[in-house]
């Protein structure tokens, strides 16, 4: 079981829009601005696509967006497109000995 | 441009250890802005990280609590690689083993290796 919460499963039309929620606790989530995002498309290692809870490195699309409030992080991606089916990973610092946790995933379908 | 190439088998017999390898090229493994880590993804657990290595005028290296017992992370300097051993091994310990960079304090992967799919099996 991962330290954090997200839904199993999401699904969109294209051009739609959807949020992926990640929910932690106040030791994490709650008390860091320290959420990473990731997209892994099948048998390809994550990619980066949010990190500190909303800012998007080099080259990843403005579709996609991240905030939070108390202990639950939240992943946007506007304007669906058939190459956003992927599935979708939450992570957070904890500032304990457990270090980092991610969340068990979220498979989006892109319908 | 950032590339971490991993290396090590894919079938270990159980009791046994577990050893993968991480070649960094693009970066120095004794960088004083970057961290090391493994992490690990099986369909039951998700995403684990494992454990790091980093340089900040000496060497440091933490791991998660659930592996701690039978873990070691070693930073090789003259090969610019970093390697995992795991030791005692289980089934519950087949996944997917990756490495990846963190650069900077906000503990964000931003470079992943390939990925290696490890089975503990006899």
């Amino acid at each position: 079981q991962s330290a954090l919460t997200q839904p199993a499963s999401v699904s969109g039309s294209p051009g739609q829009s959807i949020t992926i929620s990640c929910t932690g606790t106040s030791s994490d989530i709650g008390s860091y601005e320290l959420v990473s995002w990731y997209q892994q498309h099948p048998g390809n290692a994550p990619k980066l696509i949010i990190s500190e809870v909303s800012d998007r490195p080099s080259g990843v699309s403005n579709r996609f967006s991240g905030s939070k409030s108390g202990n639950t992080a939240s992943l946007t991606i506007s304007g669906l497109q058939a190459e956003d089916e992927a599935d979708y990973h939450c992570c957070s610092y904890t500032g304990t000995a457990t270090y980092v946790v991610f969340g068990g995933g979220t498979k989006l379908t892109v319908l | 441009q950032v590339q971490l190439q991993q290396s090590g088998p894919g079938l270990v017999k159980p009791s046994q250890t577990l050893a993968l390898t991480c070649d960094i090229s693009g970066d120095s493994v004794s960088s004083n802005s970057a961290a090391w880590n493994w992490i690990r993804q099986s369909p039951s657990r998700g995403l684990e990280w494992l454990g790091r290595a980093y340089y900040r005028s000496k060497w440091y290296i933490d791991y998660a609590v659930s592996v701690k017992s039978r873990i070691n992370i070693n930073p090789d300097t003259s090969k610019n690689q970093f390697s995992l051993q795991l030791n005692s091994v289980t089934p519950e310990d087949t996944a997917v083993y990756y490495c990846a960079r963190v650069f900077g304090y906000h503990w964000k992967f931003d470079y992943w290796g390939q990925g290696i799919p490890v089975t503990v099996s006899s």
